[in-house]
């Protein structure tokens, strides 16, 4: 079965700390993943995608094939990252999104 | 690029009556749009596909004669809600795939909050 699993419903770490927002997936062949991300009262947004292995925002994520694993990273938080996070995988022409991880960044 | 809107944002409607919500992709064209319902703090849950001049198709347990959706051009999808009830409250996010994009990336719209009252 397809699946995204964001363990972390909330995390929480200090301005500067470094951030490793979880994501694992399932998924039976070549998988194309997403980190969308949306911030209070805004609409959805694509931060990036693993295919074009850009770095947005000072965030990155590396997909571990032997892990199914595609884990967002950024190596000193911001106060302006504070959002929901998800994570999605396409399969099928659809998205299927992971739970989201809060992520608070406290000053 | 890669703009979508939804109108309205918003809408307060009484139990019973139908509610039309459209969803645009205003700079590029999709043969594709996908709607999805999203309910607080939680994450979305894909309703259907819309497909351009075909039938739309809907993800297992949501009904489609009650979730009426329509695209009928390259840059406009509509969803309806019929006869609507309480619990179909809630906020409606639409999603487009840009035609002859080399990816599944989706751009969203910035979602319709629906109130029955």
């Amino acid at each position: 079965a397809q699946r995204v699993t964001q363990p972390e419903k909330l995390l929480s770490v200090f301005k500067g700390a470094p951030v490793e927002l979880k994501c694992n997936y399932s998924y039976s062949g070549s998988p194309e993943l997403f980190w969308y991300v949306q911030y209070s009262r805004q609409r959805l947004q694509l931060l990036l995608r693993h295919i074009s292995r850009e770095s947005i925002k000072g965030f990155t994520a590396d997909l571990n094939k032997g892990e199914t694993s595609f884990h967002l990273k950024k190596p000193f938080a911001q106060e302006e990252d504070s959002a929901m996070y998800y994570c999605a995988l396409s399969g099928g022409g659809k998205l299927i999104f992971g739970q989201g991880t809060e992520l608070s960044v406290k000053p | 690029g890669a703009v979508v809107s939804q109108h309205p944002s918003w809408v307060i409607c009484k139990s019973g009556t139908s509610v039309k919500i459209e969803c645009r992709s205003l700079d590029f064209q999709a043969t594709t749009m996908f709607w999805y319902r999203q309910f607080p703090k939680q994450s979305l849950m894909l309703m259907a596909t819309s497909n351009e001049g075909s039938k739309a198709t809907y993800e297992q347990g949501v009904e489609k004669d009650k979730f009426l959706i329509n695209h009928a051009s390259l840059t406009l999808s509509t969803l309806t809600v019929t006869s609507a009830h309480p619990e179909d409250s809630s906020f409606y996010i639409c999603s487009a795939n840009p035609l002859r994009s080399h990816t599944d990336t989706q751009y969203f719209g910035p979602g319709t909050r629906l109130t029955v009252l």
